[in-house]
């Protein structure tokens, strides 16, 4: 059974840029969470899909878009890129039918932004 | 707005006992989780606290105290590989998660 997959695991991108993260549920999983992780910090929660729709949102720009596929899986899309963007970016995986069991991460996109 | 504190860093010795201490103010709670991670690695689950009291399993522990928003991860039996950050994060949302994540407290054991 694999667990949260994301692609790529790295990525460099310079100021202005956009840049696609994708990420594949855990097998059973129907809701994807995306957050961002500064170096020395938590992660910091981006926003949430379910049903291919956003139901949440924490304290991001609109620079930070997403999408879900009917296959559960999504993308994290930023646009016009800035220094600060540099981060960890993690994607975790629930079951909506057990809404407070743990979310399972990925491995997380390492993003530079020069 | 949500605020989680946890120490930044601690030290302990191989084989000891070390308890992390959270506070947390959220605007509302349904669920405190512990994680670790591992430097340059994804957080993995460690417990999930709803009601108060300890919840023991294996070596780790976690504690919560919902009138004093308050709760602790207690490591036992120490090893050089719990060596990670040890990360807070509450549950504020009824019905579907809404998870806020504190700084994490980075641990050292040392030999």
């Amino acid at each position: 059974d694999a667990g949260v997959t994301q692609s790529p695991t790295h990525l460099i991108k310079t100021r202005g840029q956009q840049v696609t993260l994708r990420c594949s549920p855990k097998s059973g999983h129907d809701t994807v969470s995306w957050y961002q992780q500064a170096l020395g910090q938590g992660p910091q929660f981006i926003f949430q899909y379910y049903e291919e729709e956003e139901r949440q949102r924490g304290n991001f720009p609109d620079r930070f878009s997403g999408h879900q596929f009917p296959n559960y899986s999504s993308e994290l899309n930023v646009n016009a890129l800035l220094l600060g963007d540099s981060a960890l970016y993690l994607c975790a995986s629930s079951f909506s039918g057990r809404p407070n069991n743990e979310q399972f991460f990925g491995p997380g996109t390492r993003l530079t932004v020069l | 707005g949500q605020n989680i504190d946890q120490p930044t860093e601690m030290t302990a010795t191989e084989g000891a006992i070390v308890q992390i201490n959270c506070t947390y103010q959220t605007s509302g709670f349904n669920g405190l989780f512990w994680y670790q991670q591992h430097a340059g690695e994804a957080p993995t689950f460690l417990s999930y606290n709803v009601l108060d009291g300890l919840e023991e399993k294996g070596r780790f522990s976690s504690f919560l105290s919902r009138s004093k928003g308050y709760s602790y991860l207690l490591l036992k039996e120490l090893q050089m590989k719990d060596s990670a950050s040890y990360l807070c994060a509450v549950n504020s949302r009824r019905g579907y998660q809404k998870v806020t994540f504190g700084t994490g407290t980075k641990l050292q054991v040392i030999p």
